[in-house]
């Protein structure tokens, strides 16, 4: 079983602070996703990765995917309250078929005003 | 365009009753799939579709059932439920474009078996 490493599992901040979260695997990945998912709610895509090295903004969330294609960061700056969430990231491991994705556990962001 | 709906919202059981979990999707997609959400334990694939007619178990499928008979529709049955059970349960339909797998989920299903 392929395992999926997020850091922090919790994160509590200030509206206006800057955060970066963590998605590490032993193994290499052929595309990563990141899903950010609200109470009640089932996730929601982020954003897909398939190059090493690669790096894609969407609004204040800038997302890179590691050289070696084992590890991802979301990095939100100035944080508001509606970035508040689980943020997950998902991956299809080299190797695995298309369809297999594995999940990380999350990482549970909540913004104060 | 409602994207990937799921029926019933929130559902309790008693130990021992079964029930089928509705999911249905309008974008067409081949590939669906089931999963469990648990505290701490991320989502667990339960069980998979590729097309109509085909399935196949994920990660964590004992205990449920699945069947595929058209594009748009992937029921998950309990057959006979346990309190391991309780969970929420996300349907997702599946879109590979370029090697890329993205998700698109339903709203979930809350589940308690008492």
């Amino acid at each position: 079983t392929q395992l999926l490493e997020q850091s922090p599992q919790f994160l509590s901040i200030q509206e206006g602070e800057n955060l970066t979260v963590y998605c590490n695997s032993s193994s290499v990945f052929s595309s990563l996703q990141w899903y950010r998912q609200e109470p009640g709610e089932g996730p929601v895509l982020l954003v897909t990765v398939v190059t090493g090295g690669e790096v894609k903004k969407l609004k204040r969330l800038t997302f890179q995917f590691g050289d070696a294609r084992k590890d991802s960061s979301l990095h939100i700056t100035a944080a508001q309250p509606g970035d508040t969430g689980l943020y997950l990231c998902a991956g299809t491991y080299s190797g695995a078929g298309s369809y297999q994705l594995t999940f990380g556990k999350g990482t549970k962001l909540s913004v104060i005003p | 365009n409602a994207g990937v709906t799921q029926t019933p919202k929130f559902q309790v059981l008693k130990t021992g009753q079964s029930m089928t979990l509705q999911c249905a999707q309008d974008m067409n997609h081949e590939y669906m799939s089931w999963y469990r959400q648990d505290p701490g334990m991320g989502l667990r694939l339960i069980h998979y579709s590729v097309g109509a007619g085909i399935t196949d178990q994920g990660e964590v499928p004992n205990g449920y059932n699945v069947s595929r008979s058209t594009t748009e529709d992937f029921p998950l049955r309990l057959l006979s439920a346990a309190p391991s059970q309780t969970s929420v349960y996300f349907c997702a339909s599946v879109t590979l474009v370029a090697g890329r797998n993205e998700q698109f989920f339903g709203p979930g299903t809350r589940l308690t078996v008492l």
